[in-house]
């Protein structure tokens, strides 16, 4: 696709449900991340993949945050147990390589409401 | 970790006048610095960025400076348009990838 894409983009659950957001990043694209925007704040890192292999959960808030990425292409972030405090705008993002200087390119995120 | 700081929060400009906003960081590692204009209900947009290696950068209407030793960027938009009314983030990587946002400013170009 043209740009990185995300789906659902909009997700409401009750608390106690698990959730599972999908990322599809640009065709090609080594690097892909996961942020997380609270309402009137910048984008907090969550988790970096290159390719397959995730090189940096630091982000996640806490184990009942799960990313995965198993073929080096599409990602899921799945969340167990939501609480309301998750509630939040989930952004992926990707790159074209690996390196710290390289532009990421940012999806429309799903926004996830916890009642 | 990284820590960066962007000011001001909210800035209401006349169209056609100039906004400047600014970001400092704290970590002498970061190499990276993008500015993403992000409008309501949409994806951040990558507008500019600059490097480590270079002091200033410009594209058409947007130029970022960048001073490394007093470790701030910002970011300058001229002959400002009703279309640039969005919220701007300042952003800084350090070698290990990860993107450290500002909280935002609240651009507002009055007609």
């Amino acid at each position: 696709g043209a740009g990185v894409s995300q789906s659902p983009r909009y997700k409401v659950a009750k608390r106690g449900q698990d959730v599972a957001l999908r990322c599809d990043p640009i065709s090609g694209h080594v690097s892909l991340f996961w942020y997380q925007q609270a309402l009137g704040q910048g984008p907090e890192f969550l988790t970096y993949f290159q390719n397959e292999a995730q090189l940096d959960k630091s982000g996640l808030p806490s184990d009942r945050f799960f990313a995965e990425r198993p073929e080096g292409s599409v990602s899921t972030l799945k969340i167990q147990r939501t609480q309301k405090e998750d509630s939040a705008v989930y952004l992926c993002a990707s790159s074209l390589s690996a390196g710290s200087n390289q532009p990421q390119h940012f999806g429309d995120g799903t926004r996830l409401s916890i009642l | 970790g990284e820590n960066v700081e962007q000011h001001p929060s909210t800035l209401s400009v006349q169209e056609g006048d100039s906004a400047v906003i600014k970001c400092t960081y704290s970590d002498s590692a970061s190499n990276y610095f993008p500015w993403y204009k992000q409008e309501l209900g949409k994806r951040p947009q990558l507008i500019i960025d600059i490097r480590s290696n270079v002091g200033e950068k410009k594209d058409q209407r947007i130029a970022v400076t960048l001073n490394k030793t007093a470790k701030h960027f910002s970011l300058h938009i001229t002959e400002t348009q009703p279309e640039d009314s969005a919220v701007y983030f300042c952003a800084a990587s350090t070698p290990d990838y990860k993107l450290s946002f500002g909280a935002g400013t609240t651009v507002t170009v009055r007609a």
